[in-house]
């Protein structure tokens, strides 16, 4: 069974960074994710996919600030220089032959 | 740009249906996979299964088959899900998503806005 454990909560200050990290469960380390973004009162967005060896591609109007990365399991968001605008929950999604997997989400508050 | 754009919130009795659309705009409907996601209030995203828009088949997730149906009309770039026999727990946010690439399965790179779905008596 694919699962995908997020922390449910982050914290950092206005201009600092932050990584947000996804592990994926026994057995499926080499899966790759995506990263969504959902600020308050609105859909998701995505961000972008993430393999296993760590490379990425972002989606449409994605800025630089926003990167990923891996190691095993588990998969990182890097948010860098802060803006208020980033204040959302993040979640990661995976997929396997039948399925698509969602983690619980993290809540990122910007102080 | 891509866009999907569901149908507005609608308010149903226990054990009534739900049908929520997804106009697809700016791409070719028929070449790319969309899938159905919920989210109740203040909880995370939960997958509900996928239509492949070119031949109409569809998956859905073990939790709702008997209770879903999801269609489409390519005439006019609009995928359906239905919900039958609604529960207070089927309250949520529905979302429409469409797969990067032309698999069924990938990550999901356009949302709709979601449409409320409020089940009360």
């Amino acid at each position: 069974q694919l699962v995908l454990t997020q922390s449910p909560s982050a914290s950092a200050s206005l201009g600092a960074s932050v990584k947000l990290t996804c592990i994926l469960n026994s057995g499926h380390s080499s899966y790759a994710i995506a990263w969504h973004q959902q600020q308050p009162e609105k859909g998701p967005r995505y961000l972008m996919k993430l393999d296993s060896d760590g490379s990425h591609r972002k989606g449409d109007g994605i800025p630089d600030r926003f990167s990923g990365s891996s190691s095993g399991a588990e998969r990182y968001l890097t948010i860098s220089s802060l803006q208020s605008e980033d204040e959302a929950d993040y979640y990661c999604q995976t997929w396997g032959t039948d399925t698509v997997v969602f983690g619980g989400g993290t809540k990122l508050t910007v102080l | 740009q891509v866009q999907l754009v569901q149908s507005g919130a609608e308010v149903k009795k226990p054990g009534a249906s739900v049908k929520v659309s997804c106009k697809a705009s700016a791409y070719t409907f028929t070449g790319y996979y969309l899938h159905w996601v919920r989210q109740a209030p203040g909880q995370g995203l939960e997958w509900m299964g996928w239509i492949n828009p070119n031949s109409g088949g569809t998956n859905y997730a073990q939790k709702f088959q008997g209770r879903v149906t999801m269609t489409r009309d390519t005439s006019i770039s609009t995928a359906y899900m239905e919900l039958s026999r609604l529960r207070s727990d089927d309250t949520a946010v529905y979302y429409c998503a469409r797969v990067r690439g032309y698999s069924g399965y990938g990550d999901f790179d356009y949302w709709g806005q979601g449409a409320l779905v409020t089940v009360s008596s």
